[in-house]
């Protein structure tokens, strides 16, 4: 079945390292992918949406790829601070026609 | 403050008490979400709502009843609640359904225990 896959394991780094999550997916090829970045109890905040025919997007310290090829986004934050520390979530829409499904999330800890 | 507003943050209830859980955008967004989020579970969708109608219910028991007077606003009225529907209740807008242009924006969520 289509699925998204997170690393449920928390990485942690060490300030001033790029962080480098990933979000694999299933079967359906989407015409989009999104991230969101939660804190603990409070609802995710939209970051960054990748088109399908986009290989790269950024905006500030963040970066987003999409692999079509490979089934896979990257999200990556340069010059990491311990105010990124939160839960990364990739989303998108499973089958055509699906609304957003979220991934788990992958919590990210940034050490000074 | 995010531009949705939930009402209320935390919300503790009786399995036969009735409460309804408030939603409010005024970012002229025309689609509206219902998320449940459960310790180390992902986001489930439970309903959407697009130009207030229903256009989405995600096999939702019927102890959770979604409504949607106008495109501001959301409820989610709730009865005879059991203890495992305890989690973080998220409200969400967005621009265009599925937010394939500005993705979703949510709010702060409340936060349910059922005793």
């Amino acid at each position: 079945s289509q699925k998204i896959e997170q690393n449920s394991e928390a990485l942690n780094i060490q300030e001033g390292k790029t962080a480098t999550l990933t979000c694999n997916y299933t079967n359906y090829s989407p015409a989009y992918l999104q991230w969101y970045r939660q804190d603990p109890g409070r609802g995710p905040v939209f970051l960054l949406l990748i088109r399908e025919n986009e290989k790269e997007k950024r905006k500030e310290r963040l970066k987003v790829t999409f692999d079509t090829t490979l089934k896979q986004s990257l999200f990556h934050i340069t010059a990491s601070q311990p105010a990124d520390s939160a839960t990364y979530l990739c989303a998108l829409p499973l089958w055509a026609g699906n609304m957003l499904t979220f991934g788990g999330g992958t919590r990210l800890m940034v050490k000074p | 403050e995010t531009g949705v507003t939930q009402t209320p943050r935390h919300l503790v209830m009786g399995m036969t008490n009735k409460k309804s859980l408030k939603c409010e955008q005024h970012l002229g967004h025309n689609a509206m979400y219902w998320y449940k989020q459960s310790a180390k579970k992902p986001l489930e969708l439970m309903f959407v709502y697009s130009l207030e109608e229903r256009v989405e219910n995600n096999s939702v028991p019927s102890r959770f009843s979604p409504e949607c007077p106008n495109s501001s606003h959301l409820f989610l009225h709730l009865h005879t609640l059991q203890p495992e529907d305890s989690a973080l209740y998220l409200c969400a807008s967005s621009q265009d359904l599925r937010g394939r242009v500005d993705g979703y924006t949510f709010g702060s969520g409340t936060r349910l225990t059922v005793v």
